[in-house]
């Protein structure tokens, strides 16, 4: 079973608008990581929140990570055409091997221009 | 720097046939992992490798084998096709250091 969950499964916003997406997942964990996918293409990596962190930034992405609700939440500001894509989130297991990430089913953005 | 390559980009088996698909890295990354993605659905892990020498099973292990002879290759066999196979099959590295992943451009795969 996925360890991590995005909801929404799909979002619809107009340019210039902001989008959230959020990710539960079910244990401890070292870290999470948000990557995105453009159709037909391989992930591309975003951002990484430890589990010791709360909030962390990166350009126009916001990240969050609540480990007592064992959530996060992407936000997207100022959102453009560009960022038409799905994102995942995927977790690294409290106490095991980092080479075990394991991926949520994603959550399909389309950005309107 | 090429990042993650893997061969083929597109390949047509038939129920019952063998073939390995290729992933190799430049980057010097110690963790290479294979997962597959389902048309609507998020990654799925096969196997995994923490260093040359070292596999591990993953979420899907069944059908198929790996092996970690250096530390830039981590070549995927499936052992005999199956039609429940087909997928698009993603190779991925990543480095101790930071934990996120470079993947490879995927190769679709079409059992018959």
């Amino acid at each position: 079973s996925q360890q991590g969950e995005e909801d929404p499964q799909a979002l619809s916003i107009q340019e210039g608008e902001n989008a959230t997406m959020n990710c539960s997942y079910k244990t401890s964990i070292n870290n999470l990581q948000w990557y995105r996918q453009n159709s037909g293409r391989g992930l591309v990596h975003l951002i990484l929140i430890r589990s010791n962190e709360r909030e962390k930034h990166s350009g126009r992405l916001r990240v969050t990570l609540d480990t007592s609700k064992k959530s996060s939440s992407l936000l997207i500001t100022a959102s453009r055409a560009a960022d038409t894509a799905s994102y995942f989130c995927a977790t690294d297991p409290y106490n095991t091997n980092a080479g075990k990430s394991t991926f949520g089913d994603g959550t399909t953005l389309t950005v309107k221009p | 720097n090429a990042g993650v390559t893997q061969t083929p980009k597109f390949q047509v088996l038939k129920t019952g046939q063998s073939m390995t698909l290729q992933c190799a890295q430049d980057m010097n990354h110690e963790y290479m992992s294979w997962y597959r993605q389902d048309p609507g659905m998020g990654l799925r892990l096969i196997h995994y490798s923490v260093g040359a020498g070292i596999t591990d099973q993953g979420e899907v292990p069944n059908g198929y084998n790996v092996s970690r002879s250096t530390t830039e290759d981590f070549p995927l066999r499936l052992l005999s096709a199956a039609p429940s196979q087909t997928s698009v099959y993603f190779c991925a590295s990543k480095s101790r250091q930071r934990l996120g992943y470079t993947f490879g451009s995927g190769t679709r795969l079409t059992v018959v």
